[in-house]
């Protein structure tokens, strides 16, 4: 059974810092990796979507890497800032077509 | 405006009832999504559907049901069987791509938040 892992489960940072976060999957057999943010009380907004071919995607200021092998994704933002506050969640779909999700990590960064 | 749409935002039910969540959306996506999300669980899959008329159980399916009687509507019903239905809901939809694995990028509501009182 897929288990998707996200640690640690807050993060506070300064603003202006370059931040990575962390993914970790057990079944590498995947078909793609999501990474989301979430705002409190709303619903997730997707922010980049890497296939199992690929090894990295940017959009912005963020860009997400893929190593399938070693069952890691990594999700960097740069130059962070107050609006970049949110939690961010990881799901892996495999081969049931359904996504698995980590059980997120609440960034805060402060002004 | 194309997107997903759910109503109520926030609900509230006695206990003993059967309560319907809805979740409309016009992206034209074929296959959509229902989730039930708990304060440090993250994210749990309901129901899902790809078709119209058809529909698969999730992983916590037990006290809920669905139907998706048309491509753009598909709605939960949290019934009297589900013994701790507070949750924070969430629907979402996507393309089904059968050759690329089975689903692009999800597309989610805003939520609903159902308390049991």
């Amino acid at each position: 059974k897929q288990e998707v892992t996200q640690i640690p489960a807050a993060l506070s940072v300064p603003e202006g810092e370059n931040l990575v976060l962390n993914c970790s999957f057990t079944d590498s057999a995947i078909y793609n990796l999501q990474w989301f943010r979430q705002d409190p009380g709303k619903g997730l907004t997707s922010l980049l979507l890497i296939q199992s071919s690929q090894r990295e995607q940017t959009s912005g200021r963020l860009n997400a890497s893929l190593d399938k092998s070693s069952g890691r994704s990594t999700l960097y933002i740069a130059a962070s800032q107050p609006g970049d506050s949110a939690t961010y969640l990881c799901a892996v779909q495999g081969g049931s077509e359904k996504l698995v999700f980590g059980k997120g990590m609440k960034l805060t960064v402060n002004p | 405006d194309g997107g997903i749409t759910q109503s109520p935002k926030y609900l509230f039910r006695k206990e003993g009832q059967n309560v319907t969540l809805s979740c409309e959306q016009n992206l034209n996506h074929d296959a959509m999504y229902w989730y039930r999300q708990d304060p440090g669980q993250g994210l749990r899959l309901i129901y899902y559907s790809q078709i119209v008329n058809d529909f698969q159980k999730g992983d916590i399916a037990e006290g809920y049901s669905v139907s998706r009687e048309k491509k753009e509507s598909f709605p939960l019903t949290v019934t009297s069987a589900q013994k701790n239905p507070t949750a924070f809901y969430l629907c979402a939809s996507s393309i089904f791509a059968p050759g690329r694995g089975g689903t692009d990028t999800q597309y989610f509501g805003p939520g609903t938040r159902l308390t049991v009182l």
